[in-house]
């Protein structure tokens, strides 16, 4: 299972800014908070990374609380081509390895409307 | 292109028989991982390496299904007796692990294999 939890969905117009928040409650020390964008038919696509209070890039930025219990994907001025689906990983050590791999979970659903 | 390529792009087979699919990861990169995706779905973890040795797999997974990445390199992924529940996409991904214990690593995923079984 996943270690984080988003909706499921979300709805936004063209022009606006899109924030989608990521709960993660069980994060470890070591824990980075990472984001991808996939688009139908393929693989995700990184998009911003962070480890504490705020990370900015030239596609989005995120923001993660002192508690780093959850985080929010803020994407700025959403176009059409934003519509996608978002997800949001930390690292799940569970397993037999004793290493970190990586869990999606079901992600958010963007779409964006003219 | 320097990305993380993935062959076949499409495959069509009939239930019963075995497929594999190739996964050729950016050179630099000590990580390797095989994902299954299907309609609205996060991509489901299956295994991964560290050059060439498997870390882990799934405990969801099949023993029909083996992956191998010979020379930490290239990997296959192999499905024996396709059943039809074995299609969805199937995505590699390689990344750069930092050695330092820390879940910071960038995945970077190929277009992915799509995978009828009829």
């Amino acid at each position: 299972l996943a270690k984080t939890t988003q909706p499921i969905s979300m709805d936004s117009y063209e022009g606006q800014e899109v924030n989608i928040t990521c709960s993660h409650n069980n994060i470890a020390t070591n824990d980075y908070i990472t984001w991808y964008q996939q688009f139908p038919s393929q693989g995700p696509r990184f998009i911003i990374q962070g480890y504490k209070t705020k990370v900015t890039n030239e596609v989005a930025s995120l923001f993660i609380p002192a508690d780093r219990k959850s985080s929010t994907l803020s994407l700025p001025r959403v176009s059409l081509s934003d519509t996608a689906v978002y997800y949001c990983l930390v690292g799940d050590l569970g397993g037999t390895s004793g290493t970190y791999k990586y869990i999606f979970g079901t992600g958010t659903r963007l779409k964006v409307l003219a | 292109d320097t990305g993380v390529s993935q062959d076949p792009r499409h495959k069509i087979t009939k239930r019963g028989q075995n497929v594999t699919f190739r996964c050729d990861p950016i050179s630099e990169h000590n990580r390797l991982y095989w994902y299954r995706q299907t309609l609205g779905q996060g991509p489901e973890f299956l295994t991964y390496f560290q050059n060439e040795a498997q870390l882990e797999k799934s405990r969801l997974l099949s023993d029909r299904f083996s992956a191998e990445r010979p020379k930490g390199s290239f990997s296959t992924l192999e499905i024996q007796r396709t059943e039809q529940g074995d299609s969805a996409m199937y995505l590699c991904a390689s990344s750069l692990e930092s050695g330092l214990a820390a879940t910071n690593e960038k995945l970077f995923f190929g277009s992915g294999t799509q995978l009828s079984v009829l």
